[in-house]
């Protein structure tokens, strides 16, 4: 059973567009949501993270939305660019337990 | 800045050989997880440890140990290899002790199994 649930699988934007992921847990007692960038043959990169005492996060381009009411949280990307073509994962963890991944969104900004 | 390091980059292995994999966490990072990814799959947790105690435990195969050493460093020892073991094998660094699981990834290694 998925812990976390993400969508879409894949997403094409159109770049200066707004590119949005979503992801829905089950577990009450996350209290850490990352997203992470993957680009292809490398290491997952943290890009912003939010934890839910908060209901919004940005950073830059990147805004994370949470609703703890609903157990929901969603990566925007502001004036998507070409470079963000990537893979993205959202994840979760409760206290510092390890991180239980989303199954990934395919990134695609097209000129 | 520093990151995590990882050991070998790429390593090809034929069935039932060993392998290690080898992990230097961020400086000052006490805890070391490692995760395997499968091509277009999301990173699977396998094990973890905090000040070398193993913290956590995940679909870690039998014929896999690990452990973390007095400098904090890391090694993953695979045994028995099967062709299902080629993946992307990752280790993540953290200092939870400020709070925020904060997991910072290597660049990886990738594993054939041949």
């Amino acid at each position: 059973q998925q812990q976390v649930k993400q969508s879409p699988q894949s997403l094409i934007v159109q770049k200066g567009g707004i590119s949005i992921i979503n992801c829905a847990y089950e577990n009450t007692a996350f209290d850490y949501f990352p997203w992470y960038q993957q680009f292809p043959g490398k290491g997952p990169a943290l890009l912003i993270a939010i934890r839910p005492d908060v209901s919004e996060k940005k950073e830059g381009r990147f805004t994370i939305s949470f609703n703890k009411s609903a157990k929901q949280f969603s990566l925007h990307i502001m004036d998507s660019q070409p470079g963000d073509s990537a893979t993205y994962f959202c994840a979760a963890s409760a206290g510092n337990t390890p991180l239980v991944f989303g199954k990934g969104t395919r990134l695609s900004v097209i000129a | 800045a520093a990151g995590v390091i990882q050991s070998p980059r790429h390593l090809i292995k034929e069935k039932r050989e060993t392998a290690t994999l080898k992990c230097y966490p961020i400086p000052r990072h006490d805890t070391v997880y490692w995760y395997q990814q499968g091509p277009g799959q999301d990173p699977q947790f396998l094990i973890s440890f905090y000040e070398k105690m193993q913290s956590d435990k995940g679909s870690i195969p039998d014929r896999f140990s690990a452990q973390q050493f007095s400098d904090y460093h890391s090694e993953l020892n695979m045994s028995s290899l099967e062709l299902g073991d080629s993946a992307l094998y990752f280790c993540a660094s953290s200092f939870p002790t400020s709070g925020y699981n904060e997991q910072f990834f290597g660049p990886g290694t990738r594993l054939t199994v041949l």
